[in-house]
């Protein structure tokens, strides 16, 4: 059972590159949501969906696009990287949105922008 | 959700028992204490959550007051492996999975 797996681990980009950061978990959870954290805050929501088909926006979505086609991935898209963008990405996933299960987070993708 | 307020750091001896106060005057009858912990470079991982009743699992125990205006997350025998962020955060049970996460407390645990 792996949990929530994220690639890749660390990624550099260009200004105006475009990269798909990818999440995968295998607990059958409908819920699955990204996060950025920076130096010094806590995590911010990105975007979000509680299942398969359904996405929406969290508190900081400019510049991101998500997908999910399937209950076991959640990809986050960046369309043309921007410096702002240098960040740690986190992805977590629950059993079941509105319920009183934890959030299960897998280790980050430490994303660098030039 | 409602806004907690923790110490933003503690130092804890190895061995002893770790309390982490956390504060939050205005939690809504409906809103869970969660604590979750980030130790360097990983993702953030979930210890207890309780809604008014003190819980405990095997990591640690959770302490509610009657008001729910506070509560207190206890690591019984810190290690060197507790060393790590911890963060309270308060959230609805239904209808939202949002977690708010503050900045936190720096837990260290000094050998």
């Amino acid at each position: 059972n792996a949990g929530v797996t994220q690639t890749p681990k660390f990624q550099v980009l260009k200004t105006g590159q475009s990269m798909t950061l990818q999440c995968a978990q295998d607990m059958n959870h409908e819920y699955m949501s990204w996060y950025r954290q920076d130096p010094g805050m806590g995590l911010r929501l990105i975007h979000y969906s509680v299942g398969a088909g359904i996405t929406d926006q969290g508190e900081v979505p400019n510049g991101y696009n998500v997908s999910r086609s399937t209950t076991e991935d959640f990809p986050l898209r960046l369309l043309s990287a921007a410096p702002s963008q240098t960040s740690v990405y986190f992805c977590a996933s629950s059993y079941q949105y509105s319920s009183n299960q934890p959030q299960h987070f897998g280790d980050g993708t430490r994303l660098s922008i030039l | 959700d409602a806004k907690t307020t923790q110490p933003t750091s503690m130092d804890c001896a190895e061995g002893r028992a770790a309390n982490l106060p956390c504060n939050h005057s205005t939690i809504s009858g409906n809103e869970y204490v969660y604590w979750y912990r980030q130790i360097h470079s990983q993702g953030p991982q979930y210890i207890i959550h309780g809604l008014k009743n003190n819980e405990t699992n095997e990591m640690a125990s959770l302490i509610i007051t009657e008001d729910r205006k506070s509560s207190t997350l206890i690591l019984p025998h810190a290690t060197l492996r507790d060393t790590a962020v911890y963060y309270c955060i308060v959230r609805e049970n239904f209808g939202n999975e949002k977690l708010t996460f503050g900045t936190g407390t720096r837990l260290t645990i000094i050998p």
